[in-house]
C-alpha cells in the first residue's frame, strides 16, 4: 500500500520567511496530489490539487511542486504570517476506489511573529 | 450553505455502550466517507459510499457499522464501543470527479470510550 512520509511534526520559521513542506510517498506514483490544512479542533480544508503533468502550482501565496521521478511534493509558503499557523496534510489517491485518499499524518506549521 | 455537517461535537461512552454519529452535507455529492484520526496516525478511511444505498469498507472498519439511506446522510454507527474507539471521527464528501474536486470536511467528532 501506498506510504507518505511527511518531513518533519513540527516546523518553526520566523514571520516572512517561506516555509517548505515536504511530502514523499513509496510505491506507485499517483495521477495527482493535494495539500490540506487543518486548524485545530477544526476538519481539514483543502488548498492545492496538482497533477502528476504539472510541475507546478500556485495560488496567491501557495506553491506546490511535484516531482514523479523523486517520488515527491513541494509545499511551499512565501512571506509567511502567524495565521498560517496550522498543520498542512497531503493527500493521494489510495487506489481502493471512489477516489478515496491516503493521507500524510501532517507538519504542524508554527510561524512566529 | 453549510457544507458537511456533524453531530455531535462531543460525546462520552462507556465501554459497550452504542451510538451513532451523523453526518449530512449539503453539496448534492456523490461520495461519502468517514475517517478516525488518531495523534500520529493521521486520517484514516473507517467506510465509504459511492452513493445512495451503497456502502463500502475502507482501510480500518471493524467495529463500525455505516448506512447510506439519503444521499444527504451517512450515518457511522459503534454498537458495542471499546476504549480503542477513542478518536476524533470526520466525515467528508466529495463530487464524483476528485481530480477536479477536493474532500470536504465537517469539523469532527471528538468521541471519548471510558
Amino acid at each position: 500500500s501506498q506510504k507518505i512520509e511527511q518531513n518533519s511534526e513540527a516546523l518553526n520559521i520566523q514571520e516572512g520567511k517561506t516555509a517548505t513542506l515536504t511530502c514523499n510517498y513509496t510505491n506507485y506514483s499517483p495521477a495527482y496530489l493535494q495539500w490540506y490544512r487543518q486548524d485545530p479542533g477544526r476538519g481539514p480544508v483543502f488548498l492545492l490539487l496538482i497533477r502528476e503533468n504539472e510541475k507546478e502550482k500556485r495560488k496567491e501565496r501557495l506553491k506546490v511542486t511535484f516531482d514523479t521521478t523523486l517520488k515527491q511534493s513541494l509545499f511551499h509558503i512565501t512571506a509567511s504570517q502567524p495565521a498560517d499557523s496550522a498543520t498542512y496534510l497531503c493527500a493521494l489517491p489510495s487506489g481502493t476506489g471512489a477516489n478515496n485518499l491516503f493521507f500524510g499524518t501532517g507538519t504542524r506549521l508554527t510561524v512566529i511573529p | 450553505n453549510a457544507g458537511v455537517t456533524q453531530t455531535p461535537k462531543f460525546r462520552v461512552l462507556k465501554t459497550g455502550q452504542s451510538m451513532t454519529l451523523l453526518c449530512a452535507q449539503d453539496m448534492n455529492h456523490e461520495y461519502m466517507y468517514w475517517y478516525r484520526q488518531d495523534p500520529g496516525m493521521g486520517l484514516r478511511l473507517i467506510h465509504y459510499s459511492v452513493g445512495e444505498g451503497t456502502t463500502a469498507k475502507g482501510e480500518v472498519p471493524d467495529g463500525y457499522n455505516v448506512s447510506r439511506l439519503k444521499k444527504q446522510n451517512f450515518l457511522l454507527g459503534l454498537e458495542s464501543a471499546a476504549p480503542s474507539q477513542t478518536s476524533v471521527y470526520f466525515c467528508a464528501s466529495s463530487s464524483w470527479d476528485i481530480s477536479n474536486q477536493p474532500q470536504h470536511f465537517g469539523d469532527g467528532t471528538r468521541l471519548s470510550i471510558l
